[in-house]
């Protein structure tokens, strides 16, 4: 079972920034929180992951909160191509190391 | 980034007949794939490990003499969907790990379509 939760939906408008929330309050200290996204027909895309620090790249930011039960992923100029289902996913980095998709997020940019 | 690559993108077959549907790791080894399904509207179901030289571990619920995998090389993972239905209609993703640094690539998935 997915060990996140996320809103089913959100909506943007373009050129703002998109905040996406994710729950993950019985995430283990060895947990990474990993965000992927897809866009429709496609296979998911991976945009950032971090383990209790926050972390940015060239695609978004990713703000981990201090006790670690919840982040928040930054779009920070949401474009119309960043429309996708967001997927919040917690994984260790040992072990089985699979990815387990919960319901994720369906975010819509709106001109 | 790395590639990994599925063939067929799409298939429509027959109800009846085995479908298999190849992923690539295209420039590392993957000792470790898995294999998704996903239906319309909803989100990827984990249907297997693939591991290299050894039986797929299956999740529960999941037939493994139905959906048969082979992971027979390092770069190579197989799911044979056999005697397909149209319930077993669905988009098959799947994915392999760059061990280095536990990295997970994705491929671009596999429509199938049993008529």
């Amino acid at each position: 079972d997915a060990k996140t939760t996320q809103p089913p939906s959100m909506d943007c408008a373009e050129g703002r920034a998109a905040n996406l929330p994710c729950n993950h309050s019985t995430i283990s200290g060895n947990e990474y929180v990993y965000w992927y996204r897809q866009i429709h027909s496609q296979g998911p895309q991976y945009i950032i992951h971090g383990l209790k620090n926050n972390e940015t790249n060239e695609m978004a930011s990713l703000i981990i909160t201090e006790d670690r039960k919840s982040s928040t992923l930054i779009l920070p100029h949401a474009t119309l191509r960043d429309t996708a289902v967001y997927y919040c996913i917690v994984r260790a980095l040992q072990g089985a190391q699979k990815l387990v998709f919960g319901q994720g997020t369906r975010l819509t940019i709106n001109p | 980034g790395a590639v990994v690559s599925q063939h067929p993108s799409w298939v429509i077959c027959k109800s009846g007949t085995s479908v298999k549907i190849e992923c690539r790791s295209l420039d590392f080894q993957a000792t470790t794939m898995f294999w998704y399904r996903q239906f319309p509207k909803q989100s990827l179901m984990l249907m297997a490990t693939s591991n290299e030289g050894s039986k797929a571990t299956y999740e529960q619920g999941v037939e493994k003499d139905k959906f048969l995998i082979n992971h027979a090389s390092l770069t190579l993972s197989t799911l044979t969907v056999t005697s397909a239905h149209p319930e077993d209609s669905s988009f098959y993703i799947c994915s392999a790990l760059f061990a280095n640094t536990g990295e997970l690539f994705f491929g671009e998935g596999s429509r199938l379509t049993v008529l």
